[in-house]
């Protein structure tokens, strides 16, 4: 069956060091791969979509790689902040599919 | 709107009563999808809506859940018979595809859900 895999304990990171956040999967070909930001209490926020045929993305402190052979991204969170403090949830999509990690609780210490 | 939007915010019911949760979504959206989240779990999908096609329903956990929409934007969960599994964050979500010409579904604009709790 299709699994995405996210690290399923905290990731604590110094403020101004990159944090970076792995999604793995398995039995899947995505079209597209997502990251969202999910802060308690409220609904997961879009950040970056990264399409298969696409190896990197960036935008401002973030950026997304895309490994279809390992089947494998990177979420990377440059000059990391307080604020940044959240969980991260992968998704993956082809078709009218989409599908959720569990996301990886994200810590940033000052 | 500016976004979607889900009422109520918060429920508590009792074992066995019926509960229907409502979704909003972003004006022009044709997709939309109800997830339901547990504490400290992922999102689970439930069901997806597109434009005027039959919803893909082959989330929902029992014949106890159901959803529909009315023309083509307002979106209604209904759990009948409530039990106390079925506490849990609801979301609701909405995107302006997939469709013919861009047949992936992308980015899914998320409301700030219901939060269910069975007593």
């Amino acid at each position: 069956s299709q699994k995405i895999e996210q690290n399923s304990e905290a990731l604590n990171i110094q403020e101004g060091k990159t944090a970076t956040l792995t999604c793995n999967y398995t039995n899947y070909s995505p079209a597209y791969l997502q990251w969202y930001r999910q802060d308690p209490g409220r609904g997961p926020v879009f950040l970056l979509l990264i399409r298969e045929n696409e190896k990197e993305k960036r935008k401002e402190r973030l950026k997304v790689t895309f490994d279809t052979t390992l089947k494998q991204s990177l979420f990377h969170i440059t000059a990391s902040q307080p604020a940044d403090s959240a969980t991260y949830l992968c998704a993956l999509s082809r078709d009218d599919k989409i599908i959720f990690g569990k996301g990886t609780r994200l810590h940033i210490l000052p | 709107g500016a976004g979607v939007s889900q009422s109520p915010s918060n429920k508590v019911t009792e074992k066995g009563k019926d509960v229907e949760l409502r979704c909003d979504p972003i004006s022009g959206h044709t997709a939309l999808y109800w997830y339901r989240q547990s504490l400290g779990q992922g999102l689970e999908f439930l069901i997806y809506f597109q434009g005027n096609s039959a919803p893909d329903k082959s989330g929902l956990p029992s014949d106890r859940f159901s959803a529909e929409r009315t023309g083509g934007s307002v979106s209604t969960l209904t759990i009948q018979r409530t039990q106390q599994e079925d506490s849990a964050v609801y979301l609701c979500a909405s995107s302006l595809g997939p469709w013919q010409g861009a047949p992936v579904v992308e980015t899914q604009y998320f409301g700030p859900g219901t939060r269910l709790l069975v007593l």
